[in-house]
């Protein structure tokens, strides 16, 4: 059965120090998603991709994040610099007609 | 704006008890509902939704119906597993389909005990 696949399943990282979160999303799906869950909190969306570009974000998605397709087959995340308060579980997942597909997520902790 | 309201947890049950999980919404429009789980280590993976108004979801002896005049999404299983412990998401999307961004409830862990 197709899967998403995320790496790496933990990043530790100093802050302030710069991040990418990769994901290999289904590969005949058409719209990508990050997601973050932030420790006992609830799963927020940061940013929808669609046809090479975002297609929506939330406020949480800042300057400080990028997201890209570099080769047809990988989604990343990028961080800039990184703070305490973006610790959280990084979930990527791509979409089909029956609902979102999720990856195992990246458990990020910045120190 | 939309949102997601769902039962505090956590929830401990003994083998074969029932199992509900409520979950209300607010949404303008004609949201979808799904239902989400999170087993331990794991990602989150889809378990029902419903589209429409009246629509019940059904997977795996898990059942929830789509009600529009009380917004609600409540999660039902007649009869609950040691192996159905888990967090257990209640989400919908603003958009008709599946390609709309997902808004969570907060989860509610469920223990199934022997």
């Amino acid at each position: 059965e197709p899967e998403v696949t995320q790496t790496p399943s933990h990043q530790v990282t100093q802050m302030g120090q710069e991040v990418i979160l990769r994901c290999v999303p289904i590969s005949n799906h058409l719209y990508f998603y990050w997601y973050r869950q932030i420790l006992g909190q609830k799963v927020e969306f940061l940013v929808s991709f669609y046809n090479n570009e975002i297609s929506e974000k939330s406020e949480i998605f800042d300057d400080q994040f990028s997201v890209e397709r570099p080769d047809g087959s990988n989604f990343t995340l990028k961080i800039r610099s990184t703070k305490l308060e973006d610790s959280a579980m990084y979930f990527c997942a791509s979409s089909e007609p029956g609902g979102h597909i999720f990856g195992p997520g990246t458990r990020l902790t910045v120190l | 704006g939309d949102s997601v309201t769902q039962m505090e947890g956590p929830v401990t049950l003994s083998e074969e008890a029932f199992l509900t999980i409520n979950c209300t919404y607010t949404a303008t429009g004609y949201p979808s509902l799904f239902w989400y789980v999170q087993y331990p280590g794991e990602g989150l993976q889809l378990l029902l939704k419903a589209t429409k108004a009246d629509d019940k979801g059904s997977n795996k002896g898990f059942e929830a119906t789509y009600r529009k005049e009380t917004t609600s999404f409540h999660l039902e299983k007649g009869s609950v597993q040691v192996s159905d412990s888990a967090v257990y998401f209640c989400a919908l999307s603003g958009q008709r389909g599946s390609q709309g961004n997902l808004i969570f409830g907060k989860g509610t862990k469920l223990s199934v005990k022997p």
